[in-house]
Protein backbone atom coordinates (compact mmCIF):
# COMPACT_ATOMS: atom_id res chain seq x y z
CA UNK A 1 0.00 0.00 0.00
CA UNK A 2 0.94 3.83 -0.83
CA UNK A 3 1.41 6.24 2.15
CA UNK A 4 2.28 9.45 1.96
CA UNK A 5 3.02 11.64 5.98
CA UNK A 6 3.37 15.04 6.33
CA UNK A 7 4.03 14.84 10.02
CA UNK A 8 4.18 18.85 10.55
CA UNK A 9 0.41 20.17 10.59
CA UNK A 10 0.73 23.75 11.07
CA UNK A 11 4.01 25.75 10.53
CA UNK A 12 4.00 29.71 11.74
CA UNK A 13 7.04 31.93 10.18
CA UNK A 14 7.72 35.40 9.87
CA UNK A 15 7.75 36.83 6.62
CA UNK A 16 11.17 36.12 5.26
CA UNK A 17 12.69 33.01 7.10
CA UNK A 18 12.80 30.26 5.26
CA UNK A 19 10.88 27.20 5.96
CA UNK A 20 11.23 23.37 4.74
CA UNK A 21 8.24 21.36 4.64
CA UNK A 22 9.29 17.58 5.23
CA UNK A 23 7.32 14.84 3.17
CA UNK A 24 7.98 10.66 3.62
CA UNK A 25 6.83 8.51 1.03
CA UNK A 26 6.61 4.43 1.53
CA UNK A 27 5.87 2.65 -2.29
CA UNK A 28 6.69 -0.80 -3.53
CA UNK A 29 6.73 0.26 -6.69
CA UNK A 30 10.38 0.97 -8.51
CA UNK A 31 8.76 3.78 -11.14
CA UNK A 32 6.75 6.69 -9.20
CA UNK A 33 6.03 10.13 -9.06
CA UNK A 34 5.98 12.87 -6.25
CA UNK A 35 4.08 15.65 -6.65
CA UNK A 36 3.82 18.83 -4.88
CA UNK A 37 0.86 20.78 -4.54
CA UNK A 38 -0.58 24.44 -3.24
CA UNK A 39 -4.20 25.14 -1.43
CA UNK A 40 -4.63 28.56 -0.89
CA UNK A 41 -7.85 29.95 0.80
CA UNK A 42 -9.93 29.94 -2.43
CA UNK A 43 -9.68 26.06 -2.35
CA UNK A 44 -8.55 25.38 -5.41
CA UNK A 45 -5.35 22.71 -5.79
CA UNK A 46 -2.23 24.35 -7.53
CA UNK A 47 0.37 22.22 -8.95
CA UNK A 48 3.78 23.20 -8.00
CA UNK A 49 5.81 20.48 -8.80
CA UNK A 50 6.16 16.51 -10.10
CA UNK A 51 9.27 14.27 -10.26
CA UNK A 52 9.84 11.09 -11.08
CA UNK A 53 11.62 8.51 -8.91
CA UNK A 54 14.62 8.26 -11.20
CA UNK A 55 15.61 11.62 -11.33
CA UNK A 56 17.44 12.40 -7.68
CA UNK A 57 18.59 16.22 -8.36
CA UNK A 58 17.45 18.40 -6.59
CA UNK A 59 15.14 21.24 -8.23
CA UNK A 60 15.16 25.03 -8.09
CA UNK A 61 12.11 27.10 -8.99
CA UNK A 62 12.87 31.29 -8.29
CA UNK A 63 12.29 30.73 -4.23
CA UNK A 64 10.96 27.17 -4.07
CA UNK A 65 13.19 24.20 -3.55
CA UNK A 66 13.05 20.47 -3.64
CA UNK A 67 14.88 17.87 -1.88
CA UNK A 68 14.29 14.66 -3.37
CA UNK A 69 16.64 11.51 -1.06
CA UNK A 70 14.90 8.16 -2.56
CA UNK A 71 17.56 7.00 0.55
CA UNK A 72 15.53 8.53 3.48
CA UNK A 73 11.87 8.41 1.02
CA UNK A 74 11.45 12.10 1.63
CA UNK A 75 10.71 14.88 -0.90
CA UNK A 76 11.00 17.89 1.44
CA UNK A 77 9.74 20.96 0.11
CA UNK A 78 11.86 24.65 0.90
CA UNK A 79 10.13 28.13 0.54
CA UNK A 80 13.27 30.55 0.79
CA UNK A 81 12.70 34.25 1.99
CA UNK A 82 9.07 33.92 2.79
CA UNK A 83 6.13 35.82 1.69
CA UNK A 84 2.33 36.79 3.02
CA UNK A 85 1.08 35.07 -0.33
CA UNK A 86 2.81 31.97 0.53
CA UNK A 87 0.06 31.07 2.84
CA UNK A 88 -2.00 28.29 2.17
CA UNK A 89 -2.34 24.51 2.44
CA UNK A 90 0.57 22.40 1.28
CA UNK A 91 0.27 18.73 0.18
CA UNK A 92 2.59 16.09 -1.28
CA UNK A 93 1.34 13.32 -3.02
CA UNK A 94 2.65 9.89 -4.51
CA UNK A 95 1.03 8.77 -7.81
CA UNK A 96 0.35 4.79 -8.17
CA UNK A 97 1.59 3.89 -11.09
CA UNK A 98 0.08 0.12 -11.22
CA UNK A 99 -1.97 -0.29 -14.11
CA UNK A 100 -2.78 1.94 -16.92
CA UNK A 101 -4.18 4.97 -14.62
CA UNK A 102 -2.45 7.73 -12.48
CA UNK A 103 -4.60 8.16 -9.15
CA UNK A 104 -3.00 10.14 -5.96
CA UNK A 105 -2.51 9.27 -2.91
CA UNK A 106 -2.17 12.05 -0.67
CA UNK A 107 -0.74 13.61 2.51
CA UNK A 108 -2.76 15.15 4.96
CA UNK A 109 -1.26 18.47 4.69
CA UNK A 110 0.62 21.73 6.21
CA UNK A 111 -0.77 24.47 6.84
CA UNK A 112 1.69 27.40 6.63
CA UNK A 113 0.92 30.48 7.51
CA UNK A 114 3.24 33.68 6.97
CA UNK A 115 3.17 36.22 9.12
CA UNK A 116 4.03 40.26 7.94
CA UNK B 1 -9.39 29.87 -21.04
CA UNK B 2 -8.66 25.52 -20.66
CA UNK B 3 -9.25 24.28 -17.53
CA UNK B 4 -11.68 22.54 -15.32
CA UNK B 5 -15.26 24.12 -14.24
CA UNK B 6 -17.06 22.95 -11.19
CA UNK B 7 -20.39 24.17 -10.14
CA UNK B 8 -21.99 24.88 -7.87
CA UNK B 9 -19.34 26.71 -5.51
CA UNK B 10 -21.59 26.00 -2.53
CA UNK B 11 -24.77 23.91 -2.24
CA UNK B 12 -26.58 22.97 0.70
CA UNK B 13 -28.86 20.01 0.90
CA UNK B 14 -31.61 18.57 3.00
CA UNK B 15 -31.37 15.59 4.50
CA UNK B 16 -32.20 12.19 2.84
CA UNK B 17 -31.93 14.29 -0.84
CA UNK B 18 -29.82 13.68 -3.50
CA UNK B 19 -27.51 16.10 -5.14
CA UNK B 20 -25.21 16.34 -8.40
CA UNK B 21 -22.00 18.10 -8.62
CA UNK B 22 -20.91 19.58 -12.11
CA UNK B 23 -17.28 19.17 -13.39
CA UNK B 24 -16.28 20.08 -16.96
CA UNK B 25 -13.38 20.04 -18.44
CA UNK B 26 -12.12 21.42 -21.87
CA UNK B 27 -8.33 20.49 -21.73
CA UNK B 28 -8.93 17.19 -23.93
CA UNK B 29 -7.85 15.10 -20.90
CA UNK B 30 -8.98 11.29 -20.75
CA UNK B 31 -8.68 10.55 -17.55
CA UNK B 32 -11.08 12.86 -14.77
CA UNK B 33 -11.79 11.84 -10.94
CA UNK B 34 -13.46 13.35 -8.06
CA UNK B 35 -11.91 13.49 -4.27
CA UNK B 36 -13.54 14.49 -1.22
CA UNK B 37 -11.58 16.36 1.56
CA UNK B 38 -12.17 16.65 4.89
CA UNK B 39 -10.17 18.85 7.88
CA UNK B 40 -6.70 17.44 8.52
CA UNK B 41 -7.79 14.11 5.87
CA UNK B 42 -6.30 15.04 3.15
CA UNK B 43 -7.91 14.05 0.00
CA UNK B 44 -9.69 10.96 -0.68
CA UNK B 45 -10.10 9.40 -3.66
CA UNK B 46 -14.12 8.24 -4.51
CA UNK B 47 -14.35 7.78 -8.49
CA UNK B 48 -12.17 8.06 -11.34
CA UNK B 49 -12.36 7.82 -15.10
CA UNK B 50 -9.97 6.59 -17.47
CA UNK B 51 -12.28 6.46 -20.63
CA UNK B 52 -15.73 7.60 -21.51
CA UNK B 53 -18.67 5.14 -20.31
CA UNK B 54 -16.00 3.54 -18.32
CA UNK B 55 -15.05 4.61 -14.03
CA UNK B 56 -13.90 2.71 -11.59
CA UNK B 57 -14.43 3.10 -7.30
CA UNK B 58 -11.83 4.73 -5.56
CA UNK B 59 -11.52 4.74 -2.25
CA UNK B 60 -14.49 5.82 -0.45
CA UNK B 61 -17.04 5.18 -3.29
CA UNK B 62 -20.42 4.26 -1.14
CA UNK B 63 -22.96 6.69 -1.05
CA UNK B 64 -21.78 8.25 -4.27
CA UNK B 65 -22.72 7.65 -8.29
CA UNK B 66 -21.11 9.29 -11.35
CA UNK B 67 -21.25 8.55 -15.24
CA UNK B 68 -18.87 9.41 -17.84
CA UNK B 69 -21.37 10.13 -21.19
CA UNK B 70 -18.66 12.89 -22.48
CA UNK B 71 -15.48 13.29 -22.68
CA UNK B 72 -15.33 16.59 -20.71
CA UNK B 73 -17.70 15.96 -18.46
CA UNK B 74 -17.87 13.70 -15.05
CA UNK B 75 -20.96 14.68 -12.61
CA UNK B 76 -20.88 13.90 -9.40
CA UNK B 77 -24.00 13.00 -7.67
CA UNK B 78 -24.08 12.55 -3.80
CA UNK B 79 -26.48 10.16 -2.64
CA UNK B 80 -29.15 9.66 0.46
CA UNK B 81 -26.71 6.98 1.25
CA UNK B 82 -23.32 8.37 1.66
CA UNK B 83 -23.65 8.80 5.65
CA UNK B 84 -22.09 12.05 6.30
CA UNK B 85 -21.49 14.01 2.76
CA UNK B 86 -21.15 17.79 4.40
CA UNK B 87 -17.37 18.22 2.74
CA UNK B 88 -14.85 20.04 0.03
CA UNK B 89 -15.43 18.21 -3.39
CA UNK B 90 -12.42 18.35 -6.04
CA UNK B 91 -12.72 17.29 -9.78
CA UNK B 92 -9.58 16.99 -11.49
CA UNK B 93 -8.36 15.67 -14.68
CA UNK B 94 -5.35 14.76 -16.70
CA UNK B 95 -3.82 12.80 -19.39
CA UNK B 96 -4.54 9.24 -17.98
CA UNK B 97 -1.24 7.66 -18.18
CA UNK B 98 0.76 6.43 -15.15
CA UNK B 99 2.46 9.25 -13.49
CA UNK B 100 0.84 12.38 -15.40
CA UNK B 101 -0.01 15.50 -13.29
CA UNK B 102 -3.54 15.87 -12.21
CA UNK B 103 -5.03 18.77 -12.44
CA UNK B 104 -7.66 20.22 -10.23
CA UNK B 105 -10.94 22.48 -10.22
CA UNK B 106 -11.64 24.74 -7.87
CA UNK B 107 -13.94 22.67 -6.03
CA UNK B 108 -17.44 22.38 -4.22
CA UNK B 109 -18.36 22.98 -0.97
CA UNK B 110 -21.60 20.67 0.26
CA UNK B 111 -23.19 21.06 3.58
CA UNK B 112 -25.83 19.00 4.70
CA UNK B 113 -28.56 21.03 6.31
Amino acid sequence: AQKVTQAQTEISVVEKEDVTLDCVYETRDTTYYLFWYKQPPSGELVFLIRRNSFDEQNEISGRYSWNFQKSTSSFNFTITASQVVDSAVYFCALSDTTGANSKLTFGKGITLSVRP
Amino acid sequence: DGGITQSPKYLFRKEGQNVTLSCEQNLNHDAMYWYRQDPGQGLRLIYYSQIVNDFQKGDIAEGYSVSREKKESFPLTVTSAQKNPTAFYLCASSLGDSGNTIYFGEGSWLTVV
